[in-house]
């Protein structure tokens, strides 16, 4: 079957960095996805990497391996506002969305 | 508006209710979907719309009932569900890439709860 594993919850310190690792088995492999996602709110797009290596955008970055079938997503200089759920999501080869359970990240002061 | 507007935000229904979730998308994309969240659960596709056209029934009860008017707006009508069905239901749309990169928009869901 397919899968994507991501830790359930993570606590981090503002100002601190956290990476937020996403590991997948899927049938063939064409890009991964994360969002963001603040509670009572829309997930968001975050980053999208089909090549291997980092991908950086602002504190935010995103890393992929794919003959490990591995992803983490890097942020830095944290911030109160990142408290949220971190969405791991893999594109099969029939370009269907395999989704992880999503990573509650606590910043705190 | 902009984006991708849900209603109502929050619902509560017995079980031998009917009531519909709406969604409207104003991106101008082709292709709109529905998607179930519950906690600490991957998101559950449902069903996919391309160009009004349905795509995708991921073996959803026939209790969820969709319809597609037109391309920008999906609605999800609801009879006799279960308590089992309470979730967040999420609707999205994106413009279909042959590239893959086939970045999602979500509206802010629907909380619905079955008594």
């Amino acid at each position: 079957g397919q899968n994507i594993d991501q830790p359930t919850e993570m606590t981090a310190t503002e100002g601190a960095i956290v990476q937020i690792n996403c590991t997948y088995q899927t049938s063939g492999f064409n890009g991964l996805f994360w969002y963001q996602q603040h509670a009572g709110e829309a997930p968001t797009f975050l980053s999208y990497n089909v090549l291997d290596g980092l991908e950086e955008k602002g504190r935010f970055s995103s890393f992929l391996s794919r003959s490990k079938g591995y992803s983490y997503l890097l942020l830095k200089e944290l911030q109160m506002k990142d408290s949220a759920s971190y969405l791991c999501a893999v594109m099969d080869s029939n370009y269907q969305l395999i989704w992880g359970a999503g990573t509650k990240l606590i910043i705190k002061p | 508006e902009t984006g991708v507007t849900q209603t109502p935000r929050h619902l509560v229904m017995g079980m031998t209710n009917k009531k519909s979730l709406k969604c409207e998308q104003h991106l101008g994309h082709n292709a709109m979907y529905w998607y179930k969240q519950s906690a600490k659960k991957p998101l559950e596709l449902m069903f996919v719309y391309n160009f009004k056209e349905q795509t995708e029934n991921n073996s959803v009860p026939s209790r969820f009932s969709p319809e597609c008017p037109n391309s920008s707006l999906l609605n999800l009508h609801l009879h006799a569900l279960q308590p089992e069905d309470s979730a967040l239901y999420l609707c999205a749309s994106s413009q279909e890439e042959s590239s893959g990169a086939n970045v999602l928009t979500f509206g802010a869901g629907s909380r619905l709860t079955v008594l």
